[in-house]
């Protein structure tokens, strides 16, 4: 089955740099990968997704970067505000295969 | 707003307790699933279900049930509960466009 890892585990960034979480997964089949945020004591909410038939997306601040040769795919946050601390996971699943296996984690930081 | 409903969210047991965590929708969608998060550890998969029918495992499921009474809802039973089940349990929907909704998490402690 799909085995998605993640890192870093925690990424602490001054107010104003950027930061960039990286994920890989095993199961070359997926082709939908969302990132989620869940801030301290609250829910995880879908912030950005990507799919497999496009390398990059981008809204505002963050953006997703997908590799399918090396099967990794990236969050890049710039500009970091200290509402962007928070714990983001990453994804991956077949789309419509309903089975959406999470990273580990990681949690940032963003310090003022 | 249409939502996902989590009852109890707090709940201390003991060892070898049986333990119902419940879950409720109003947002429609027919497919839904339970997720357990640690520390570290990330959210990890319990069980899923497309339909009142369809219940299938995901990665964890050694040690957990589920039961899907209604489009709506969509229980999970611990049926005898122990110290490593301690953790933090989300109830989630979406439709087959790959979104997931989250409820607010049952917060399980077994002692």
């Amino acid at each position: 089955g799909e085995n998605v890892e993640q890192h870093p585990s925690t990424l602490s960034v001054q107010e104003g740099d950027s930061a960039v979480i990286k994920c890989t997964y095993s199961d070359s089949a997926s082709n939908y990968f969302p990132w989620y945020k869940q801030e301290l004591g609250k829910r995880p909410q879908l912030i950005i997704d990507i799919r497999s038939n496009v390398g990059e997306k981008k809204d505002q601040r963050i953006a997703v970067t997908l590799n399918k040769t090396a099967k990794h795919f990236s969050l890049h946050i710039t500009e970091t505000q200290p509402e962007d601390s928070a714990v983001y996971f990453c994804a991956a699943s077949l789309l419509g295969g309903g089975k959406l296996i999470f990273g580990q984690g990681t949690e940032l930081s963003v310090k003022p | 707003d249409a939502d996902v409903t989590q009852t109890p969210r707090n709940r201390i047991t003991k060892t070898g307790k049986r333990i119902m965590l419940e879950c409720s929708q109003t947002k429609g969608h027919d497919r839904m699933y339970w997720y357990r998060q640690d520390p570290g550890l990330g959210l990890r998969l319990i069980y899923y279900s497309f339909d009142v029918k369809d219940i299938n495992k995901g990665e964890i499921s050694d040690g957990y049930s589920v039961s899907r009474q209604a489009q709506a809802k969509f229980s999970l039973s611990l049926e005898s509960a122990i110290p490593n089940q301690t953790a933090l349990y989300f109830c989630a929907t979406s439709l087959n466009t790959g979104e997931l909704f989250f409820g607010e998490g049952s917060r399980l402690t077994v002692l």
